[in-house]
């Protein structure tokens, strides 16, 4: 199986702080990327870190990769209630490139005004 | 902004039924797949196409499951003869090919009874 889990699979703050989700993943990749969806609609893309890239920032989010241990964590900075979604990571591995990509479980956040 | 369009966007059959569920994926992408999601829960990868075939499927898209494109806009799901445990939220989305980011309509609910 190629992707792995997410942690925490729920996760509950204050409006203000920072959120941390992460991701682990079995197989090498080409690409890790975000996505976010708000109850009963569609996933939405975030932000996509290539297999050399070890860090990257879009806004408010940044996202680490690392390859060795074949994890990557989302952080959002400064969170709003607006924030409130799940959030998944996927992953296409370098096998099946964007033939085949597997979506993790996903990060439930809560953010509380 | 282009976007996914799937219709129709809630389906009620009974068991033993066909059903299709439709897609138009943005115009100028090259791979688009099929994702399923039960009650919330992981967001599981059917199957993906690509130059008119399909490139890759998961074990879930058993010969119960056909994907077509007919005429170079639609992209069409079908489940020969639905279960109870069909019941879900499919999702279509498609990929141009260069950014690695994928486009997600906004679901078809299906519920089998």
């Amino acid at each position: 199986s190629q992707q792995g889990e997410e942690d925490p699979q729920a996760l509950s703050i204050q409006e203000g702080e920072n959120a941390t989700m992460n991701c682990s993943y079995k197989t090498s990749i080409n690409n890790l990327q975000w996505y976010r969806q708000n109850s009963g609609r569609g996933l939405v893309h975030l932000i996509l870190i290539r297999s050399n890239e070890r860090e990257k920032h879009s806004g408010r989010l940044r996202v680490t990769l690392d390859t060795s241990k074949k994890s990557s964590s989302l952080l959002i900075t400064a969170s709003r209630a607006a924030d409130t979604a799940s959030y998944f990571c996927a992953t296409d591995a370098m096998k099946t490139s964007y033939d085949k990509v597997i979506f993790g479980p996903g990060t439930s956040l809560s953010v509380i005004p | 902004e282009p976007e996914v369009t799937q219709t129709p966007s809630h389906q009620v059959t009974q068991m033993g039924q066909e059903v299709i569920l439709r897609c138009v994926p943005i115009s100028n992408h090259l791979y688009f797949y099929w994702y399923r999601q039960i009650l919330g829960q992981k967001v599981e990868f059917l199957v993906s196409f690509y130059n008119n075939e399909i490139s890759e499927k998961s074990e879930i898209f058993d010969d119960q499951f056909s994907v077509e494109r007919p005429d170079g806009s639609n992209f069409t799901l079908k489940i020969r003869s639905t279960k109870l445990e069909d019941s879900a939220m499919y999702f279509c989305a498609s990929l141009w090919g260069n950014t690695g980011e994928l486009f997600f309509g906004e679901g078809s609910r299906l519920t089998v009874l």
